[in-house]
Order: structure tokens, then C-alpha cells, then sequence
């Protein structure tokens, strides 16, 4: 078993939906946990990170942790073309991130 | 400020051939990670560099892999007789500290395919 899975889509909602990307965890000592974005043929970039439990707003995107239930998820507001891309949750252990597999979202104008 | 780079963006190496994949870190980055992406895969985590010493390797699929970062700057991966599973994307990423990973800031990858 993976330490960090998710769903690879690929997931496809019209412009100006509420997104929802989810991921599950096995590893009870994953203290933080962060969502990466990653654009066709480039490095993945940090959108956002969490502590513990609890919600993180920024902007349009809401990333939440529920350590209950070992569940993280992304939420995306007023989705827009450029969202296209595929979303990886991350969590860091001794310093190195281990990753989900990678949701792959389009969003169509 | 420039940000990760990494040479060859793309490289096409015949089976058995050995290989040589660059990363050049964002100035003053303590810390050096190399991570294997297949298609269709998240990252995963190859080896890693505080400076010059590599303080974990246990990412690296086989013998057949070697990193090193001698002057704790610019860092080389080479693989070595490489083959068809080594087929991927090797990024690079660093960071100021070691102590928090969100602070890992990515290349845009060497594209390697094995024919």
C-alpha cells in the first residue's frame, strides 16, 4: 500500500464549478501536508500547505485535513481553463516528499 | 531570480548507454533533492544532498544510479547502462533548509526516454 494514494481522474467539470480532488494516507506520523500543481511538461509548484487538522483558504482554493479519518482534500472555487493541470498531494517525511499518484483536472470553457 | 534549472530538457539514450542529467539549484539552496517521475506517476524520491554530502540515497533504484554534488552547488545525476524502466522524468528540486519539505521549489524536468 502506497503511504499516499489518490484518484488519477482524469476529472473534467465546466468553467465555474466547485472542484473537490481528494487524497487518503496510511502513515499516522505525516505531520503536514501539501498540495503541488504541476502544468503539462513542467516541475510540479507549491499551492498550498496545511498543519494538523483543520481548513487553509487561500484565494479560490481550500485545502482541508481530516487526521481522523487520514483524508486531505483540495477544494476549488469558480474554476477557471487554467486550473487545467494535474494536482498532487504530498506529504513530507525526513524531509523528502512522498507523493499521490496525481488527480488530472480539465476544465472546460 | 532564476529559479531550478535543469540540462537536457529532453534526452534520448539507446539501451546501455550512459547518461548525465544536470540540476542547477536556486543560489544559496542547501538542500538538493532528485526525484523520479514515471508517466502517469507522482514524484519519487531519488536521493538527497545537504552541500556537498548525500545524506540519503535510498531512493535510487539500482547500482546503476549516482548523484553527486562536489562543491555543493550544481548537482549530477548519471545513469549508467541505462534501460527501457528508466524511461522518465527526473526533477530536480531544492530548498533553503532541510527542515519543512513545503519549501522544495522544482525544475522543470529532464525528459529521459530509453529506446
Amino acid at each position: 500500500q502506497k503511504e499516499v494514494e489518490q484518484d488519477p481522474g482524469p476529472l473534467s467539470v465546466p468553467e465555474g464549478a466547485i472542484v473537490s480532488l481528494n487524497c487518503t494516507y496510511s502513515n499516522s506520523a505525516f505531520q503536514y501536508f501539501m498540495w503541488y500543481r504541476q502544468y503539462s511538461r513542467k516541475g510540479p509548484e507549491l499551492l498550498m500547505y496545511t498543519y494538523s487538522s483543520g481548513n487553509k483558504e487561500d484565494g479560490r482554493f481550500t485545502a482541508q485535513v481530516d487526521k481522523s479519518s487520514k483524508y486531505i482534500s483540495l477544494f476549488i472555487r469558480d474554476s477557471q481553463p487554467s486550473d487545467s493541470a494535474t494536482y498532487l498531494c504530498a506529504a513530507p517525511r525526513l524531509g523528502k516528499l512522498i507523493f499521490g499518484q496525481g488527480t488530472t483536472l480539465q476544465v472546460k470553457p | 531570480g532564476a529559479g531550478v534549472s535543469q540540462s537536457p530538457r529532453y534526452k534520448v539514450a539507446k539501451r546501455g548507454q550512459d547518461v548525465a542529467l544536470r540540476c542547477d539549484p536556486i543560489s544559496g539552496h542547501v538542500s538538493l533533492f532528485w526525484y523520479q517521475q514515471a508517466l502517469g506517476q507522482g514524484p519519487e524520491f531519488l536521493t538527497y544532498f545537504q552541500n556537498e554530502a548525500q545524506l540519503d540515497k535510498s531512493g535510487l533504484p539500482s547500482d546503476r544510479f549516482f548523484a553527486e554534488r562536489p562543491e555543493g552547488s550544481v548537482s549530477t545525476l548519471k545513469i549508467q547502462r541505462t534501460q527501457q524502466e528508466d524511461s522518465a522524468v527526473y526533477l530536480c528540486a531544492s530548498s533553503l533548509v532541510r527542515l519543512r519539505g513545503d519549501e522544495q521549489y522544482f525544475g522543470p524536468g529532464t525528459r529521459l526516454t530509453v529506446t
